[in-house]
């Protein structure tokens, strides 16, 4: 595709519910990053993927929030029984990985969240 | 480990007027250093990146920034601001050859332009 998409763009749900998002990167990109971005926390590194795997999970706030990615493409952030403070703009980002490129993240638009 | 700061949470300047967006990072091994913009509603869209070639780096919409090591400094400046530029400005880190290549960010700028 053109670009990184993100489905749904706009989330609501109820405190308690779980949610998935879903990010498609641009075709070949072999990295994949999540972030969150909140008010009071600024812009936040989630998860990296690399492939299928996930050498970096470090950003993961609590057990509630897991992700995975198939087939080397499509990646899945999930959040179980969501609270008010995961109400954000979740982003996702591909990069290619390969020289000159790198270390260049596209992003996409981004889901906002709601929890009420 | 390595962080950003970007001092000034909001900036105004006037249409035409210079436009400097500060960002100092700190890092214990050579860092590779981004500008993103953000527009109401959007996703980030990079305007420039240094990774350790020419210090004077330019971007895109006329933007450019310099790697100053001396001064762990990567501002961002435009010569004559647009309507058009008013948006969110991030400045962001990462290690050099970072196998994971996370992206450590400032808190963000807002850039105002009245007309």
């Amino acid at each position: 595709g053109a670009g990184v998409s993100q489905s749904p763009s706009n989330k609501v749900t109820e405190k308690g519910k779980d949610v998935e998002l879903r990010c498609d990167p641009i075709s070949g990109h072999t990295a994949l990053y999540w972030y969150r971005q909140s008010l009071g926390q600024g812009l936040e590194f989630l998860i990296y993927f690399q492939g299928n795997s996930a050498p970096d999970k470090s950003g993961l706030p609590s057990d509630r929030f897991s992700a995975e990615r198939t087939g080397g493409s499509v990646s899945t952030l999930t959040i179980q029984r969501t609270q008010q403070e995961d109400s954000a703009v979740y982003l996702c980002a591909s990069s290619s990985r390969t020289s000159g490129e790198r270390d260049t993240q596209y992003f996409g638009p981004g889901t906002r969240l709601t929890v009420l | 480990a390595q962080s950003v700061t970007q001092l000034g949470s909001h900036v105004s300047v006037s249409e035409g007027a210079l436009v400097l967006l500060r960002c100092n990072y700190s890092s214990s091994v050579p860092p590779y250093l981004f500008w993103y913009v953000q527009y109401p509603n959007q996703g980030l869209q990079l305007l420039l990146k240094y990774t350790s070639a020419a210090t004077l780096v330019k971007g895109i919409n006329g933007f450019e920034a310099e790697f100053k090591k001396s001064e762990t400094s990567f501002h961002l400046t435009k010569p004559s601001a647009h309507m058009s530029d008013a948006a969110e400005y991030f400045c962001a880190v990462t290690l050099a050859g970072n196998q994971g290549g996370k992206l450590i960010f400032g808190q963000g700028t807002e850039l105002s332009v009245k007309p």
